[in-house]
């Protein structure tokens, strides 16, 4: 069983400043089943970056996802006041998808 | 444009079964998409549940199997979720979600779930 460790679990920045999320695998892993979502309070996760590096549609420029192996990061260029949210990685490997706990992004 | 929407109790007794429905609008459930269910207690993270495709194929969590049943209703364009001997760590909200399938679905398939439904809080309690 592939478990996905997301750190840090929080990360405290300002508006404007660049974040950078990591999220490790157990063992090493497709990119191409690597994904990640934003999550609001209140509100159902949205799709961000599938197969480790696409952006889905209508998603900013600011967001990038990189990463092979075990290691996956997503960064967000520029902070906006909207990206502060919680952030998880997910990956699908044998009939299996699995979340990792993920990184919540507040406001310094 | 494709909604899902979840709909059942919020109240659900301890030991009981909760019983949940996912309406897809906008779209079939018979298409070459998966279906999934995924949870969230409160103030944690998600749990993927399990997954159904139109075809019959089906995918659960290890850690929920032998408690837990999803199904999909063709002709009323739902699927479902059922979840027996329920405890109060049952207790979160629950979501449908849409796997779709971008690229050479055929040779290298690309999936994620491109849709989510609002979610339905169900509380597990006496």
């Amino acid at each position: 069983e592939i478990v996905l460790t997301q750190s840090p679990g929080t990360l405290s920045l300002s508006p404007g400043e660049k974040a950078s999320l990591s999220c490790r695998a157990s063992q090493s892993v497709s990119g191409t089943y690597l994904t990640w979502y934003q999550q609001k309070p209140g509100q159902a996760p949205r799709l961000l970056i599938y197969a480790a590096s696409s952006r889905a549609t209508d998603i900013p420029d600011r967001f990038s996802g990189s990463g092979s192996g075990t290691d996956f990061t997503l960064t967000i260029s520029r902070l906006e006041p909207e990206d502060f949210a919680v952030y998880y990685c997910q990956h699908y490997d044998r009939s299996t998808w699995t979340f990792g706990e993920g990184t919540k992004v507040e406001i310094k | 444009q494709v909604h899902l929407q979840e709909s059942g109790p919020g109240l659900v007794n301890p030991s009981g079964t909760l019983s949940l429905t996912c309406a897809v609008s906008g779209g079939s459930v018979a298409g070459r998409e998966w279906w999934n269910w995924v949870r969230q207690p409160p103030g944690k993270g998600l749990e993927w549940i399990g997954e159904i495709h139109h075809t019959g194929h089906i995918n659960y969590n290890a850690s929920l199997m032998g408690r837990v049943t999803i199904s999909i209703d063709k002709s009323k364009n739902q699927i479902s979720l059922t979840l027996n001997s329920v405890t109060a760590a049952d207790t979160a909200v629950y979501y449908c979600a849409r796997d779709y399938c971008s690229g050479d679905c055929a040779q290298l398939p690309i999936w994620y779930f491109d849709l989510w439904g609002r979610g339905t809080l169900v509380t597990v309690s006496s």
